[in-house]
């Protein structure tokens, strides 16, 4: 595919559960964003990769909340002991790079009861 | 850090006519500003986008201005359709790339 592709789209988890959510970049794409969107709010940035080095953390909201990507691609969004505010919809985006276009998935939309 | 503020929250128009929507930064390290559009159920869609070194950019119906001293930009839209319908969504971006979003307008074009 030529997009950005997350999955799961929906993930409902009980809370306490933890969770994997997964990102498949644009071939080529050297960056790679995750951000977090609330209902009726603007993304909020979580993390940030350049290969498969983790360069800014800051979003993070809490040490629950883990980012990978190991071999510079496909990169993994882990939430551990899901709390109800962590439902969000859970954009990754990536580039080319310095300020290029960031293209976004469709979103995994979370769920926490 | 960086804070944009994005209004109006929302914004209803006839069919063909005009729609503005703009926003502030505050952080005038910043020198990229893209414009995205988010229908429902999707993730954000780049429509236009414009760098600090440039006042005005124009594609087709859309058009973004950028005032650096007031630290400010718009987004216009002319001859709405009702496709145009959408939320969107200002940002702003330093070297870091990491784009901090505006709270978004939802625009509705009534036929």
């Amino acid at each position: 595919g030529a997009g950005v592709s997350q999955s799961p789209r929906y993930k409902v988890a009980k809370r306490g559960q933890d969770v994997a959510l997964r990102c498949d970049p644009i071939s080529g794409h050297v960056s790679l964003f995750w951000y977090q969107q609330a209902l009726g709010q603007g993304p909020e940035f979580l993390t940030y990769f350049q290969n498969e080095a983790q360069l800014d953390k800051s979003g993070l909201p809490s040490d629950r909340f883990f980012a990978e990507r190991p071999e510079g691609s496909v990169s993994t969004l882990k939430i551990q002991r899901t709390q109800q505010e962590d439902s969000a919809v859970y954009l990754c985006a990536s580039s080319l790079g310095g300020q290029n276009e960031a293209f976004f998935g469709q979103g995994t939309r979370l769920t926490v009861v | 850090g960086e804070n944009v503020e994005q209004h109006p929250s929302t914004l209803s128009v006839q069919e063909g006519d005009s729609a503005v929507i703009k926003c502030t930064y505050s952080d005038s390290a910043s020198n990229y500003f893209p414009w995205y559009k988010q229908e429902l159920g999707k993730g954000p869609q780049l429509i236009i986008d414009i760098r600090s070194n440039v006042g005005e950019k124009k594609d087709q119906r859309i058009a973004v201005t950028l005032n650096k001293t007031a630290k400010h930009f718009s987004l216009h839209i002319t001859e709405t359709q009702p496709e145009d319908s959408a939320v969107y969504f200002c940002a702003a971006s330093m070297a870091t790339d990491k784009l901090i979003f505006g709270t978004g307008t939802r625009l509705q074009v009534f036929p």
